[in-house]
């Protein structure tokens, strides 16, 4: 069964600041992995869809990277802002039988200081 | 853009009553999901549909039943509701299989059962 860690589980830095969120995940079989933000008390957000063959992909300020073969994925934010608050999860998509949906992180709790 | 919408942002009910949640999605996608989210545990999967009248069951099923009459809407049901359903549930859908698809999802709706 696949499982997904996202480290730090939280992070408060300056606005500004150049960010790397990480995410890991056991079973490295997958179709793609998906990004995602989440406000408080919304549902989610896609940011970014990463196709198991693709090694980035980009939109705005974010770019998030793909390591298949070891499990590993982060996503980078860049010039920060306070708009960036949110927690944001990872969530990879694996090509086995079972749900054929997603498999979540417990997400990195962003905080961004004016 | 694709929209998935949600009956109530909130809802409350009493212990042993029968929720209903719905869920419409407008952009003619072939699956849909229910998750529900509690802090500390992540997003789980409850029930998923890959097609009308089809319905698959998730990693925690157990006390939920689903419907999906129409391929737009797909609705979760409490059968007889309990505290320990409390929490918040989230309605995702996406294109369909075998196509490296996005998930979306709609606003959410936090369920208190009393």
């Amino acid at each position: 069964k696949q499982e997904v860690t996202q480290i730090p589980a939280a992070l408060s830095v300056p606005e500004g600041e150049n960010l790397v969120l990480n995410c890991s995940f056991t079973d490295s079989a997958i179709y793609n992995l998906q990004w995602f933000r989440q406000d408080p008390g919304k549902g989610l957000t896609s940011l970014l869809l990463i196709q198991s063959s693709q090694r980035e992909q980009t939109s705005g300020r974010l770019n998030a990277s793909l390591d298949k073969s070891s499990g590993r994925s982060t996503l980078y934010i860049a010039a920060s802002q306070p708009g960036d608050s949110a927690t944001y999860l990872c969530a990879p998509r694996g090509s086995g039988g079972g749900a054929d949906g997603l498999t979540f992180g417990k997400g990195t709790h962003l905080i961004i200081q004016p | 853009d694709v929209k998935v919408t949600q009956s109530s942002r909130y809802l409350v009910k009493r212990t042993g009553e029968k929720v209903f949640l719905e869920c419409v999605q407008d952009m003619d996608h072939e699956n849909m999901f229910w998750y529900r989210q509690d802090p500390g545990l992540g997003l789980r999967l409850i029930y998923f549909s890959y097609d009308v009248k089809m319905k698959e069951k998730g990693d925690i099923p157990e006390g939920y039943s689903v419907s999906r009459e129409k391929k737009e809407r797909f609705s979760l049901i409490l059968e007889s509701a309990s505290t320990n359903q409390t929490s918040m549930y989230l309605c995702a859908s996406s294109l369909g299989p075998g196509i490296p698809y996005e998930q979306y999802f709609g606003p959410g709706t936090r369920l208190t059962v009393t």
